[in-house]
């Protein structure tokens, strides 16, 4: 039962375009959502969060957005930079007597071409 | 200030075996989560240890086991490999109390075979 889905395993967009991640959740107790980039043969790297009480956060290039009503959060990048260029997961989060449990996605591959 | 510290970072072992895992976390993080990354299943939450005690735990059979010490460095342990253990094995910090982000090691890649 696959509560976090990314149903994009892939996606590519040109350097300076917008890119735009998207991810579902089917669990209503979530409230706390994080994007991690990955690079291969390292660990996820913090991107930017949201808490359930907002439904947009922005720190620079990097803006998520949060639908509760849709169970449904996007994170966009602009613009884009070939650095940019990894494996992005969404992840929710389900404080369970007072402890944190982070139920991820699969993932989402970006490339973004010069 | 340094981040999380995981070691070793590759390992081999064959089928039979167990194997210790050994997370530092981030000065003054008391939390430490740890997942396991393979291509089918993605990020697989394993458990979570917080001043010593495990307070939350995954899916995962009792072969899977960790601990924390008083100095907020983990270890997990896997006994009797299976071939379908090999993965990269991530242990996250974090500081205590409510939702916050957690700040990822660079990994254990084991392999089993």
């Amino acid at each position: 039962d696959q509560q976090v889905k990314q149903n994009s395993p892939s996606l590519s967009v040109q350097e300076g375009r917008i890119s735009i991640l998207n991810c579902d959740y089917t669990n209503s107790m979530f409230d706390y959502f994080l994007w991690y980039k990955k690079y291969p043969a390292e660990g996820p790297t913090f991107l930017i969060s949201i808490s359930s009480i907002k439904d947009k956060n922005e720190d620079g290039r990097f803006t998520v957005f949060l639908n509760k009503s849709a169970k449904h959060l996007s994170l966009h990048i602009v613009p884009s930079q070939p650095g940019d260029s990894a494996v992005y997961f969404c992840a929710a989060s389900v404080m369970n007597t007072g402890f944190q449990k982070l139920v991820f996605g699969t993932g989402t591959r970006l490339l973004v071409s010069p | 200030k340094a981040g999380v510290t995981q070691t070793p970072r590759y390992l081999i072992k064959t089928r039979g075996q167990q194997v210790t895992l050994s997370c530092s976390p981030i000065s003054g993080h008391r939390s430490v989560s740890w997942y396991q990354q393979t291509p089918g299943q993605g990020l697989q939450f394993l458990f979570e240890y917080f001043s010593e005690t495990q307070r939350n735990k995954g899916n995962f059979p009792g072969r899977f086991s960790g601990r924390q010490f008083s100095n907020s460095r983990s270890e997990m342990n896997v006994s009797t490999l299976e071939l379908g253990d090999s993965a990269l094995y991530l242990c996250a910090s974090r500081t205590d109390g409510g939702n916050t982000e957690a700040f990822f090691g660079q990994g254990t890649r084991l392999t089993v075979v």
